[in-house]
């Protein structure tokens, strides 16, 4: 079965500083790794996708991400977080046995504080 | 603009009446997605269709229905029989890709009184 897991339920950075937001999964076969980010009462955005390829894959407003396959692990960065960054991030794994199935974790609320 | 509405964005029910939340998409896209937020628990899939006229089960099905009648529109009925409807719902969208990310509604906030 194919799983992901967010082993914070917060994190809290203080603006300028860096942040990284944690993702491990649990797949058979290679792993198709999504992170998404929610602001309140609104819907889930894309930020980027590890398929394959290079370990750090950078995405949308200035987050990267680090594949780490001996860690079976796909955190979210950033150099430098901004207030605006406050949000809840989701990572999530799609299903390599049946493409339309996606699975999310728990969710990671991210708090910086200026 | 391409993208996924949803409607209505805040809708209150009674207690036993069923309600009926819609999902429309513009991307052309053969898969849809119904999920669940309730906090702390992430998102759980509701139901699923791959193409017109076809659609699964997800992991929390019961109480629910959908119909996939047209590729641009996936509407979900939260019937009386679910027993806690409380929650945001969010409808996604996606190609059938391996690769691809899926597209994300703006969601319905459900409240029953």
């Amino acid at each position: 079965a194919q799983s992901v897991a967010q082993p914070e339920d917060q994190v809290n950075v203080a603006e300028g500083n860096p942040l990284t937001v944690k993702c491990t999964y649990s797949v058979s076969g290679n792993p198709y790794l999504f992170w998404y980010v929610q602001y309140p009462n609104r819907g889930l955005q894309f930020l980027l996708k590890y398929i394959t390829g290079d370990n750090l894959v950078k995405g949308s407003y200035g987050f990267e991400a680090e594949f780490n396959k001996s860690q079976t692990s796909f955190h979210l960065k950033k150099p430098s977080a901004l207030v605006s960054d406050s949000a809840l991030y989701f990572c999530a794994v799609r299903d390599i046995n049946n493409f339309n199935k996606f699975y999310f974790g728990s969710g990671t609320k991210l708090n910086v504080k200026p | 603009d391409g993208g996924i509405t949803q409607s209505p964005k805040y809708l209150f029910r009674k207690e036993g009446q069923n309600v009926t939340l819609s999902c429309e998409q513009n991307l052309n896209h053969d898969a849809m997605y119904w999920y669940r937020q309730d906090p702390g628990q992430g998102l759980r899939l509701i139901y699923y269709s791959q193409i017109v006229n076809d659609f699964q089960k997800g992991d929390i099905a019961e109480g629910y229905s959908v119909s996939r009648e047209k590729k641009e529109s996936f509407p979900l009925t939260v019937t009386s029989a679910q027993k806690n409807p409380t929650a945001f719902y969010l409808c996604a969208s996606s190609r059938p890709t391996s690769t691809d990310t899926q597209y994300f509604g703006p969601g319905t906030r459900l409240t029953v009184l």
